[in-house]
């Protein structure tokens, strides 16, 4: 399958500070990326779909201003977590699709630790 | 809405046939994954069932689609200590290409 790389696959910030989280799509070009957290034992909650050139898609409950997307290119794809608090602390996985293709490839996850 | 739901937990021997099942309540649904995730890893794509087939085989896995009852089920012949994971099962709809994920099967191979 397709490689989606994610980095880093482990931080650890301060609050209040800012966190940048990159989505790589390898060897395909990816015309939508999807961001979602995942808490321990539970499934995947989607937080936005962001198609490249455009605004990104929040879900609702989503603050779009903590939780910046960036989606420059068609390999590339950026969450920055700003103004970090101890509830951020989670696993954030994205993915990346092109359109009409089936699947959706995904990275290796980012465990952010907010201390 | 959307919904996925998958029982929590499944344990088998090394050797026999894991069943992983899954109910969705959309009709609407095109696409239906299977997702293997080990832990403090992202997501594996294992394989996954466009909405008008029945079946689906590959190499170990087979996966299963009752359109009618909005079953899809995920059986894994000879399995393995490695199979040991979590296992998602997903929809996609044709609409909007978000993907919306069951809670997880975390599978447990016995020796």
């Amino acid at each position: 399958g397709a490689v989606v790389s994610q980095h880093p696959s482990r931080v650890i910030c301060k609050s209040g500070t800012s966190v940048k989280i990159e989505c790589r799509s390898l060897d395909f070009q990816a015309t939508t990326m999807f961001w979602y957290r995942q808490f321990p034992k539970k499934s995947l909650m989607l937080m936005a779909t962001s198609n490249e050139g455009s605004k990104a898609t929040y879900e609702q409950g989503v603050e779009k201003d903590k939780f910046l997307i960036n989606h420059a290119s068609l390999t590339l794809s950026t969450l920055t977590v700003t103004s970090a608090h101890p509830e951020d602390s989670s696993f954030y996985i994205c993915s990346a699709a092109w359109t009409g293709g089936p699947e959706a490839f995904f990275g290796q996850g980012t465990r952010l630790t907010v201390v | 809405g959307e919904d996925v739901e998958q029982s929590l937990f499944l344990s088998v021997r090394e050797g026999d046939s894991s069943v992983i099942n899954c109910t969705y309540t959309d009709s609407s649904s095109t696409y239906l994954y299977w997702y293997k995730q080990e832990p403090g890893a992202g997501l594996q794509l294992l394989t996954y069932i466009f909405s008008n087939m029945d079946m689906k085989q590959d190499q170990r896995l087979t996966v299963l689609l009752n359109k009618k009852d909005k079953h899809l089920s995920l059986r894994i012949a000879d399995t393995q200590t490695g199979d040991s994971a979590i296992y998602f099962c997903a929809e996609r709809l044709s609409n909007a290409g978000k993907s919306t994920f069951g809670d997880g099967t975390t599978l447990t191979v016995k020796p």
